[in-house]
């Protein structure tokens, strides 16, 4: 079985420019999630799917984060404008959808906004 | 509100060493609980995790993690190191009533050889 599936890995994008990332779940998994993850405030959760439906929106990253899942097995997360703190490494991640089940992470895609 | 405390950020042993990670929970429930860890320009990958009997779990790599109620911790060992042990390693605590981890901060482990 192939794993997620995580693209660009790397993406520059100037101040203001939209950007969006692609992930691919594990085949069959119900669950998906976007997180941020930097030095100072590790690991953040973005957007949680279950089934395609949005669970959770991330709170503050409402305004210029949004995450959709077109079907079960693509999902992307689009930044729109990107501001240089928006720099970090996005990872996706994919689970069962069951309780107690491992979530199986993407490489992440690291982004740098100049 | 459940958290993670991993109170090391960085934590260097040299190779055949043991090794003891720290972790701390707060949940008012019976936690599940996780290590994950992470190397250099990957994502996370499962150590181990933990829910209910045997308080020490067995992991992959020669890893462990004793899970202690009485202390609301769940620290990860292992008995000797070796150098590609070197990574972030991060505890995570499922969330009750979704199913979504919350991680702590996370611990650099260096293994100097």
């Amino acid at each position: 079985d192939a794993g997620v599936t995580q693209t660009p890995r790397h993406e520059v994008a100037e101040k203001g420019q939209t950007i969006i990332l692609k992930c691919e779940p594990v085949s069959g998994h119900n669950d998906l999630f976007w997180y941020r993850q930097t030095k100072i405030q590790g690991l953040e959760l973005l957007s949680y799917f279950r089934s395609k439906s949005l669970m959770e929106d991330g709170g503050a990253f409402k305004d210029r984060f949004k995450a959709e899942m077109l079907n079960s097995s693509f999902s992307t997360l689009k930044i729109q404008p990107t501001e240089p703190k928006d720099s970090a490494v996005y990872l996706c991640a994919s689970s069962p959808g069951q309780i107690y089940a491992e979530q199986f992470f993407g490489p992440g895609t690291r982004l740098t906004v100049l | 509100a459940q958290s993670v405390t991993q109170p090391d950020a960085r934590v260097t042993v040299s190779e055949g060493a043991s090794l003891q990670l720290r972790c701390k929970y707060s949940s008012s429930v019976t936690p599940y609980l996780f290590w994950y860890v992470q190397y250099p320009r990957q994502g996370l990958q499962l150590l181990l995790k933990y829910y209910s009997g045997d308080p020490v779990v067995q992991g992959v790599n020669g890893f462990e993690a004793e899970f202690s109620k009485s202390n609301s911790s769940f620290h990860l060992r292992k008995a000797s190191v070796h150098w590609s042990d070197s990574a972030v390693y991060f505890c995570a605590v499922e969330s009750s009533g979704s199913w979504q981890l919350i991680f702590g901060s996370g611990t650099q482990l260096t293994v100097m050889p």
